[in-house]
């Protein structure tokens, strides 16, 4: 079965400062992946998605993600990180039609 | 606009009662799915369900059940609670192998 592994548990960084929280994922082959995010006290939301096609993906309030099939990553990035993207990122594998999900990375941005 | 409910919010109950806790949606998607959150597991699959009358175990469904006699609601029963089943609860839906839609969370505390 697929796995997820989220290595930053927790990163702090001031506005301005870029982002790239890793995700790594088991199993090779054809994979779909995906990025949520959960702002404090709300439900999770969907970030961005690979399928298939251009491996770097572009996903909402400017975040973008990078499919490296040879190192079985999909890490997520934004260049300029402002107060308003902390929140609890998640990364997730597709496995038949269910999602596998890391345990997570706590992003706090500081004004 | 189409969308996924949670009841109650939050729930307070003691060790061995029976707690329900419902999920409704309105997308018409007929795959849904029930997780719990918790700190340094992220979310993990309990039960979930590709349709009416058909309900599979996640990672970790002891102590839950399901069942979906139509479309839009899968409820979720701890027959006999205990406090390790403190924690979030989430459902999703989706219409197939894509985006997972998520509700608001139930807050559950066993004492």
């Amino acid at each position: 079965a697929q796995s997820v592994s989220q290595h930053n548990h927790h990163v702090i960084l001031s506005e301005a400062a870029s982002l790239e929280l890793g995700c790594n994922y088991s199993y090779g082959g054809t994979v779909n992946l995906f990025w949520y995010v959960q702002y404090p006290g709300q439900h999770l939301q969907l970030l961005l998605k690979y399928f298939s096609g251009d491996p770097l993906v572009k996903g909402i309030k400017g975040f973008e993600a990078e499919f490296i099939k040879s190192k079985f990553s999909f890490n997520l990035r934004k260049p300029s990180v402002q107060w308003s993207d902390t929140a609890e990122y998640f990364c997730a594998v597709k496995d038949t039609d269910k999602l596998i999900f890391g345990t997570g990375t706590r992003l706090q941005v500081f004004p | 606009d189409a969308e996924i409910t949670q009841s109650p919010r939050h729930k307070i109950t003691e060790t061995g009662r029976q707690v329900t806790l419902a999920c409704h949606q309105t997308w018409n998607h007929n795959n849904m799915f029930w997780y719990r959150q918790d700190l340094g597991h992220g979310l993990r699959l309990i039960h979930y369900s590709y349709g009416v009358q058909d309900t599979n175990k996640g990672e970790v469904s002891d102590g839950y059940s399901v069942s979906r006699s139509n479309t839009e609601d899968l409820p979720l029963t701890l027959e006999s609670a205990a406090s390790s089943q403190t924690s979030v609860y989430f459902c999703a839906s989706s219409a197939g192998p894509d985006t997972q839609y998520f509700g608001p969370g139930t807050r559950l505390t066993v004492l």
